[in-house]
C-alpha cells in the first residue's frame, strides 16, 4: 500500500520568513495530493491540493509543488504570520478507483514566531 | 464544502463501556469516513459509511469493536466498543462534496476527544 512520508516533524521561523514541508509518496499510481491544516483542538482544514496533471498549484501565500518523477511533493507558505502555526498533514491518494482512502503523512508542527 | 458536526465534542468513559459517536452533515454527501487519530500522531482510516450498505473497514479495524451505522446521506455513527485505554483518541468524521463524482476532497469534522480510564 501507499506510504507517505512527511519531514520535517516541527519547523520554526520568524514572522514574514518562508516555511517549506515537504513529503514523499511511494505507490506511482497516486495521483491527488492535499494538505490538510489542524488547528489545536479542531478538525483538519484541506488548504490546497494538487491533482497529478500539474506541476505547481497557488493560492495566496500558499503554493504546492509535485515532481511526479523524484515522487514527492512540497507545501510552500510566504510571509508567514502567527496565525499559520499549526499541525501540517499531507496525504496521497488515488483518484477515480473503487478505493480512494487518504494515507496521511505524520505531520509537521509549524511555530510561527512573532 | 459542507458543515460537518460531532457529538459529543469530548468524553471520559470507563474501560469496558461503549460510546457512540454522532456524524452530521449539512448537506447530502456520497460518501463519509471515519477516523481515528492518537495523540500527537497522523490520522488513519478506520472505515468508509456506505448508505445503504455495510461499511468498508480498513486493515486492523473490525465491526465488532467499531461498528458504524449510516441511515440517511447526512448522518454517520461510529461506535467504539468495550474501551480500553489504548482506545484513547481523537475521533473524526470526514465526507466528500456531493457531486464532484470524486471522494478524494475530503472535508473533517471538529472531531470526538475520547479519553478513556
Amino acid at each position: 500500500g501507499e506510504n507517505v512520508e512527511q519531514h520535517p516533524s516541527t519547523l520554526s521561523v520568524q514572522e514574514g520568513d518562508s516555511a517549506v514541508i515537504k513529503c514523499t509518496y511511494s505507490d506511482s499510481a497516486s495521483n491527488y495530493f492535499p494538505w490538510y491544516k489542524q488547528e489545536l483542538g479542531k478538525g483538519p482544514q484541506l488548504i490546497i491540493d494538487i491533482r497529478s496533471n500539474v506541476g505547481e498549484k497557488k493560492d495566496q501565500r500558499i503554493a504546492v509543488t509535485l515532481n511526479k518523477t523524484a515522487k514527492h511533493f512540497s507545501l510552500h507558505i510566504t510571509e508567514t504570520q502567527p496565525e499559520d502555526s499549526a499541525v501540517y498533514f499531507c496525504a496521497a491518494s488515488i483518484e477515480d478507483t473503487g478505493r480512494r482512502a487518504l494515507t496521511f503523512g505524520s505531520g509537521t508542527r509549524l511555530q510561527v514566531q512573532p | 464544502s459542507a458543515v460537518i458536526s460531532q457529538k459529543p465534542s469530548r468524553d471520559i468513559c470507563q474501560r469496558g463501556t461503549s460510546l457512540t459517536i454522532q456524524c452530521q452533515v449539512d448537506s447530502q454527501v456520497t460518501m463519509m469516513f471515519w477516523y481515528r487519530q492518537q495523540p500527537g500522531q497522523s490520522l488513519t482510516l478506520i472505515a468508509t459509511a456506505n448508505q445503504g450498505s455495510e461499511a468498508t473497514y480498513e486493515s486492523g479495524f473490525v465491526i465488532d469493536k467499531f461498528p458504524i451505522s449510516r441511515p440517511n446521506l447526512t448522518f454517520s455513527t461510529l461506535t467504539v466498543s468495550n474501551m480500553s485505554p489504548e482506545d484513547s483518541s481523537i475521533y473524526l468524521c470526514s465526507v466528500d462534496p456531493v457531486g464532484r463524482g470524486s471522494y478524494n476532497e475530503q472535508f473533517f469534522g471538529p472531531g470526538t476527544r475520547l479519553t478513556v480510564l
